[in-house]
């Protein structure tokens, strides 16, 4: 059981690129969540999936897309890519939205030059 | 967006010490929950709590849910090395959305 995977780990870009990135969790969850991380302001939702079919936007969805491609994966996708979207991004699920308890990703790091 | 503060932001701790951290907020809520962040990983829940004035244990750890419902606290008593990380609380009140708080990064000095 790999639980929730993310790649890539880390990814420089330029100011203009864009870029997706992947999530695939394998504990049969129905929820999925993209959060980022910035020094000092916690983890903010970007976008999150209550279930297969379905997106929502969260605190922080400008600049950003996302794919619910199958109940095992939900991506992100930064069309392009702004010195301001450099963070640490999380993905996590959860079996149902009301859920509490979220299982994260390891996390990757993205720079935007 | 939802705020949620965190107090202290950082600690240093002889091994053995207790450590008490505390998270407030705005705005009620019906959920609290607290994650331990290792270097390069990602969050994992410790404890969760569901009622005002509730108090959950997990080993080591000890949470409260504060009875205003705006407030929540993290004590964990005899640290080890391996305590260390960041420590985030978070909250809902719909349970659509959790508010995570700007964090604690505990070091424990052996």
């Amino acid at each position: 059981n790999a639980g929730v995977t993310q790649t890539p780990k880390f990814q420089v870009l330029k100011t203009g690129q864009s870029m997706t990135l992947q999530c695939a969790q394998d504990m049969n969850h129905n929820s999925m969540y993209w959060y980022r991380q910035d020094p000092g302001m916690g983890l903010r939702l970007i976008y999150y999936s209550a279930s297969e079919g379905t997106t929502d936007k969260g605190e922080v969805p400008n600049g950003y897309n996302v794919s619910r491609l199958n109940k095992r994966e939900f991506s992100l996708r930064l069309e392009s890519a702004a010195p301001s979207q450099t963070s640490v991004y999380f993905c996590a699920s959860s079996e149902e939205l009301a859920s509490d308890t979220q299982y994260f990703g390891p996390g990757t790091r993205l720079t935007v030059l | 967006g939802q705020q949620l503060n965190q107090s202290p932001q950082s600690m240093f701790i002889q091994e053995g010490e207790d450590v008490s951290m505390n998270c407030t907020s705005s705005s009620i809520f019906n959920t609290w929950l607290w994650y331990k962040q290792d270097p390069g990983e990602g969050p994992v829940l410790l404890i969760a709590l569901y009622k005002a004035g509730e108090l959950t244990s997990n080993g080591r750890l000890t949470a409260q849910f504060g009875i205003t419902r705006k407030d929540s606290f993290l004590n964990i008593s005899a640290s080890i090395p391996s305590d260390v990380g960041i420590y985030f609380c978070a909250g809902t009140l719909t349970g659509n959305q959790f508010y995570f708080g700007t964090g604690t990064s505990l070091t424990v000095i052996p």
